[in-house]
């Protein structure tokens, strides 16, 4: 019983192509976030939904598109990949105040 | 001026020893505050959350809230080798959306 899925769990992809992950949590929590983790290991959040709205935006080129189709998923497409973008990318969900709940990541490799 | 700070380390402890993790933020309005274990290619991991101050105690861990002071930390007791990892502690600033800001991790080696 995985409470927030990702995936793939590793993508390894050429510059200039366009890849999208997937993440789905069963929590029944109310929102949803994208994290970059560098390779310093710095977690930086990216995007955040609740309920399908989108409501935290964080400078982030706009080559980076989420979506998210219903409360329990939230997707995130990247259009022309560049070397910078290698990274590990994390799901994560919340309720309210309560601490999140993080995926198992999707380690990105751009060659 | 960084939101989280935290003293990267490594910190090394013997095992059976205390190990004690601070951490420093910067906005006096933070309502939350999460200490998370990341072990190296996993996902962090929520250990301790605290919101009110003073201590929390949760089996071998204890979390520590000094508002006035704008300091957490997290003592670990009778550390153990599998303790050993980076612990990340993160912040919700009230009005931020519940956005969780972390600091850079501390890497604790505990030594048998």
């Amino acid at each position: 019983d995985t409470a927030v899925s990702q995936t793939p769990k590793y993508l390894v992809t050429q510059m200039g192509n366009d890849k999208s992950i997937k993440c789905e949590q069963n929590l029944g929590h109310d929102t949803m976030y994208w994290y970059k983790q560098d390779s310093k290991k710095f977690l930086k959040i990216m995007f955040s939904y609740n309920n399908k709205e989108l409501i935290i935006n964080e400078t982030v080129p706009n080559r980076f598109s989420p979506k998210s189709p219903d409360k329990a998923h939230l997707n995130l497409h990247i259009n022309s990949l560049e070397l910078g973008d290698s990274a590990v990318y994390f799901c994560a969900s919340s309720l309210g105040t309560g601490g999140y709940t993080f995926g198992s990541g999707t380690r990105l490799t751009v060659v | 001026q960084k939101e989280v700070e935290q003293n990267s380390g490594p910190l090394s402890v013997p095992e059976g020893a205390i190990a004690s993790l601070n951490c420093t933020y910067s906005d006096r309005v933070s309502q939350s505050f999460f200490w998370y274990r990341q072990y190296s290619g996993k996902s962090p991991e929520l250990i301790m959350s605290i919101y009110s101050n003073g201590d929390k105690e949760d089996g071998r861990f204890t979390a520590q809230l000094n508002k006035a002071s704008q300091y957490v930390s997290l003592l670990i007791r009778d550390s153990q080798p599998s303790d050993s990892a980076t612990y990340l502690c993160a912040v919700i600033v009230r009005g931020s959306n519940y956005k969780l800001t972390f600091g850079k991790g501390t890497l604790l080696t505990v030594n048998p």
